[in-house]
């Protein structure tokens, strides 16, 4: 049972451009909804975080949009470049547990 | 300064082996967790020790999987007879004294265990 419903499984953009990135929830426990960053052969580094109080969060060129009533998060990725290509998580905490989104695999072409 | 670090990185088992896998969490952190990532999949919460506790072992598998993070040295995933559903990568996190809740869980590199 996935708690944490991740979309699209990849998307492929060019250099310069969008990535955007979708995520749904419905365990309102949840209070932490960070984003990994992974790389082949890796393990996953924190990206960005929000908490639920907050609608929007920016870090450099990623963004996360938090809606609270609809139960969702998305990441964005401004001015994408091939050194974003990657897999990239969305999680939900609640307590200590991390809740995994399935991925989400980013390529940017130069 | 260190991250987490696991080894070994890569493990190849045969069927009905066991499998051991360790973890250093970061200098200064006190709590553990194991995650397994199936391929294709997101990582999956295992269990949450502190030194010498079993905080939250609910993602463990019933039968053949333990884990412990003693007083002195790793914390160590144990994976007894094992079998080739097994085969994933385990990924071990850590954060520091203070309250898991308020603090990020810092990702080691992972082992990734294969059984023929």
């Amino acid at each position: 049972q996935q708690q944490v419903k991740q979309s699209p499984q990849s998307l492929i953009v060019q250099k310069g451009g969008i990535s955007i990135i979708n995520c749904a929830y419905e365990n309102t426990a949840f209070d932490y909804f960070p984003w990994y960053q992974q790389f082949p052969g890796k393990g996953p580094a924190l990206l960005i975080a929000i908490r639920p109080d907050v609608s929007e969060k920016k870090e450099g060129r990623f963004t996360i949009s938090f809606n609270k009533s609809a139960k969702q998060f998305s990441l964005h990725i401004m001015d994408s470049q091939p050194g974003d290509s990657a897999t990239y998580f969305c999680a939900a905490m609640t307590d200590y547990k991390l809740s995994f989104g399935a991925g989400t695999t980013v390529t940017v072409r130069a | 300064n260190a991250g987490v670090m696991q080894n070994p990185r890569h493990l190849v088992r045969r069927r009905g082996q066991e499998a051991r896998l360790r973890c250093s969490p970061m200098k200064g952190h006190s709590h553990v967790y194991w995650y397994r990532q199936l391929p294709e999949e997101g990582l999956k919460f295992m269990v949450y020790l502190q030194k010498e506790n079993i905080i939250d072992e609910s993602g463990m598998p019933k039968e053949r999987f333990s884990a412990e993070f003693p007083k002195e040295g790793p914390s160590i995933l144990r994976i007894q007879q094992v079998v080739r559903g097994d085969s994933a990568a385990y990924f071990c996190a850590s954060s520091p004294p203070g309250g898991p809740r308020e603090n990020i869980q810092y990702f080691g590199a992972g082992t990734r265990l294969s059984v023929l």
